[in-house]
């Protein structure tokens, strides 16, 4: 079975710009989360989408958005880029509610802002 | 406060050595625990998840005490692929809180030959 699947893998933009990242979930998860993991901290949730709406948001400012597609996959975008944006961000999918909220994780798209 | 505390270690320990690790959370309505284990530059995996009643997976054992507000991850006989970040994380589940996970800062473990 595939796992969460994130693209790109590495996204290089100049403070100002914009960014869209894109998650697919595991087959059959309709929820779908976001992480931003800056170097040497934690991880700090970003978004939480279920069939297709905004469920729960994290404490990030407003140019920090996303969606989620009638498919279950999200893309999360990141608007006026700033030099601390710059981090691992992690999308994970889960069944709602099922198991405590178990999620699993892809591999990130590493942010990268000059 | 933070919502999950660990002790970050690094723990360093040869093959085969037991090792325990502990964390703490602030929010006594916390409904679900887990332990995730993350290595380096990759993204975090799920190793368990914790019940009340404690449970064991192999090597790795894992504790919940609700009173204490503590969770706790024993390994035994460690391997040299044990080593990585364990991270502490917990799911308040509750209201503003529903859905996110809050992750402590990880405690990292090297094993050596």
């Amino acid at each position: 079975e595939a796992g969460v699947t994130q693209s790109p893998t590495h996204l290089i933009k100049t403070r100002g710009q914009q960014a869209t990242l894109r998650c697919s979930p595991i087959s059959g998860h309709t929820s779908v989360y976001w992480y931003q993991q800056a170097l040497g901290l934690g991880l700090q949730f970003l978004l939480w989408y279920d069939e297709g709406e905004e469920r729960n948001r994290g404490n990030f400012p407003p140019r920090f958005s996303g969606r989620q597609f009638p498919n279950y996959s999200s893309e999360l975008n990141v608007n006026a880029l700033e030099l601390e944006d710059s981090a691992l961000y992690l999308c994970a999918s889960s069944f709602p509610r099922v198991r405590g909220y178990e999620q699993y994780f892809g591999p990130g798209t590493r942010l990268t802002v000059t | 406060r933070k919502e999950v505390e660990q002790d970050p270690g690094p723990f360093n320990v040869p093959e085969g050595a037991t090792v325990a690790f502990n964390c703490t959370y602030s929010n006594s309505a916390s409904q679900s625990f887990f332990w995730y284990r993350q290595d380096c530059r990759k993204e975090p995996k799920l190793l368990m998840s914790v019940y009340s009643s404690g449970n064991e997976d192999g090597r790795f054992t894992a504790q919940l005490n609700r009173a204490s507000q503590y969770i706790s991850l024993l390994i035994r006989d460690s391997k040299l692929s044990d080593s990585a970040t364990y991270l502490c994380v917990v799911n308040p589940g509750r209201g503003s809180t529903l859905g996110r996970l809050y992750f402590g800062r990880g405690t990292q473990l090297t094993v050596w030959p």
